[in-house]
Parts: C-alpha cells; structure tokens; sequence
C-alpha cells in the first residue's frame, strides 16, 4: 500500500535559518514518483518538484534542495536562509508507475517568523 | 500562463442542501481530477477522467457525490445532500494525459456546511 509520512506538523523558525522538512513514503513498486507541492494561505497547489524512483541525485533549486535516499525511503526538502515568502504548507506526495493517483502527506505547517 | 480555473471560490451553504462546483482544466490536458482536503490533511483523491470518461472514481462518496464532464473539456461537481462532514477544500487538477504525473491545481473552493 502507498504512503506518506510528514512526522512533523509544524514548525517555525527565524528568518534565514535553514530548516528541513521530513518525508518517508511507503510503497511496494519499484517504480514510482516522488513530489513536493507548496500551498500558500491562498489555498492552490504549487508543484515544487518530482523526482522518479530511478534518479537518486540530489537537487538544488535556487535556496531549496532535496534529498533523495531509497535506503530510508525518504525525499526530505530543505530551505536555506529562510524567508517569510516561504511561509506555507508542504506536501509530500507519492505516486506509482501506472496509477495517476498522487498520495499526500499530511502536510506540514512552516512559519518562517521575521 | 495557462492555469486551472475553478468557482466559486468559496461556498457556504446550509446542511441538506444542494452544491456544485465548476472546474476548467487547461487547454489540452485530457486529464482531470478532483480533490477532497479537510482541513488539517493533505488532498485525497475524489475522481479521476480521461477526457470525458470516468477512470477512477472508487473514493466518491456515490449515495451524494456527482461528477461529470460531458465534453472532455470542463468538469462539474455535485453534492446533494451536503452534510456538515463535507466542509472542506474542493481542489481540481489537470494534466496533459494519464501517467504524466505533473498534474496542475487550481486555487480550489472552500466549502462550508452549515
């Protein structure tokens, strides 16, 4: 069965910390999809990333990163020197080859304070 | 840029009463989806089509839940009757075609029962 784990609900910290999010999926495919989606106070849903089951190389975007490690089965995001723009809900987000369904996480709540 | 459309925006209306919500997926993209998100989780998956066709609708609540899109193109959602559990956030998605796995949201309609 297909997965997602956000262990942390919320979290806050000062502006130019860096802070990291935590994901661990489950799933019995060996192909899969892995995503990250941004939800601001105005409610939409910002695709950040995907990542494939194939391509464990990390990935940095600007001030955001995330690392992939099959081993643990987790895609963690990390922000570096935070802002309060990134103030919003994450979610990880898992879907298997074949099904177009996307699981969610739970989401976590980040509060970027000034 | 080519986005999701979706209204109202919000919707208050009173318990056993009849509610439906409009979506319009971008131009070209055959597939559509609905989301179901309470408050405090992430989206769950309502119903899935191809083009005008139903590919999954196994989490619609069916004794209440409606959906259609009769041309392939833009999607109504129905509840009737809307009960105080169904308070939530109404999120559609599109994306190019089935297995793309990079699905676009819309800004979603927050429904609350009353």
């Amino acid at each position: 069965a297909q997965k997602v784990t956000q262990a942390q609900t919320e979290i806050s910290v000062v502006e130019k910390e860096d802070v990291t999010l935590d994901c661990v999926y489950e799933t019995r495919d060996t192909t899969y999809y892995l995503f990250w989606y941004k939800q601001p106070p105005s409610g939409e849903l910002v695709f950040l990333i995907r990542r494939n089951s194939f391509d464990e190389q990390n990935e940095i975007s600007g001030r955001y990163s995330w690392n992939f490690q099959k081993s643990t089965s987790s895609f963690n995001f990390t922000i570096t020197a935070s802002q309060v723009v990134d103030s919003a809900v994450y979610f990880c987000a898992l879907s298997e080859a074949g099904d177009d369904k996307i699981i969610f996480g739970k989401g976590t709540r980040l509060h970027i304070l000034p | 840029e080519a986005e999701v459309a979706q209204s109202p925006r919000y919707k208050i209306t009173e318990k056993s009463q009849a509610v439906a919500f409009w979506c319009d997926p971008i131009s070209g993209h055959a597939t559509l989806y609905w989301y179901r998100q309470i408050l405090g989780q992430g989206p769950e998956l309502l119903v899935q089509f191809q083009d005008e066709s139903v590919v999954d609708d196994s989490q619609l609540p069916k004794d209440r839940f409606s959906a259609e899109r009769l041309k392939g193109v833009d999607s109504t959602l129905k509840i009737q009757p809307a009960e105080l559990g169904d308070s939530a956030m109404y999120l559609c998605a599109s994306s190019l075609e089935r297995g793309s796995t990079e699905a676009f949201f819309g800004q979603g309609t927050r429904l609350t029962v009353v």
